[in-house]
């Protein structure tokens, strides 16, 4: 079974400080996938990533950087957090090639509050 | 730009019974992928049910089966013998073929009543 973790389920964080959301998995996919969940909004696209070193912006980059230096790992930056960023965030992985209808795999998400 | 459309946010049902989540999407292509994805009080998202868009037989899995209807860009989630266990937030999510990106909806909370 492919296996996302995310380094944190919960998290409480200041007003102003960088913060590092982490995801790892298992599986050796290509593509990897941060989301913001809020509730009556869905899921919302972050940032992907297609391979190493390679991002695209999603539907809402603004306040948010990411980093892929390993294929297993990528990492979701708050460049300075602010209230408006407390949320749910997800990170997910999926095999490589677009034709395919294969799913996006799942983390268990990291619950972050910023005060 | 794809949007998704889930306009039920909370539903209910006793346990046995039959249950449908709506969903709606809006898009241009004619090739695309559609997908439900359950996420139990534990997070953790499931893959529940996926469509192609050129597939005209609607997918089943057990208990879970859609009604997809290309023309009325509809994908509804039908659910038989409901189970305690299937109490979650359900999302639809739409994918172009030869895309990676999903587009989710707003998603629906069902609950299962004993």
């Amino acid at each position: 079974d492919v296996k996302v973790t995310q380094s944190s389920r919960y998290l409480v964080k200041r007003t102003g400080e960088k913060v590092f959301l982490e995801c790892v998995q298992d599986m050796d996919h290509e593509n990897m996938f941060w989301y913001r969940q809020d509730p009556g909004l869905g899921l919302r696209l972050i940032y992907f990533s297609y391979d190493v070193k390679m991002k695209e912006k999603g539907d809402i980059p603004e306040g948010y950087s990411v980093s892929r230096e390993k294929k297993e790992r990528f990492s979701l930056i708050l460049e300075s957090a602010s209230t408006n960023q407390t949320s749910m965030y997800l990170c997910a992985s999926s095999i490589p090639g677009p034709y395919s209808n294969q799913p996006q795999h799942f983390g268990d998400g990291t619950r972050l509050s910023i005060l | 730009a794809q949007t998704v459309t889930q306009s039920q946010p909370e539903m209910s049902v006793q346990e046995a019974e039959t249950v449908t989540l709506s969903c709606t999407y809006d898009t241009s292509e004619s090739n695309y992928y559609l997908f439900w994805y359950k996420q139990p009080p534990s997070r953790q998202m499931i893959l529940v049910i996926r469509q192609e868009a050129y597939k005209q037989q609607n997918a089943t899995e057990n208990r879970f089966s859609v009604n997809f209807q290309k023309a009325a860009k509809s994908f509804s989630l039908k659910i038989s013998d409901s189970q305690l266990g299937d109490t979650a937030m359900y999302f639809c999510a739409f994918r172009l073929w030869g895309g990676s990106r999903l587009t989710f909806g707003e998603g629906t909370q069902l609950t299962v009543n004993p």
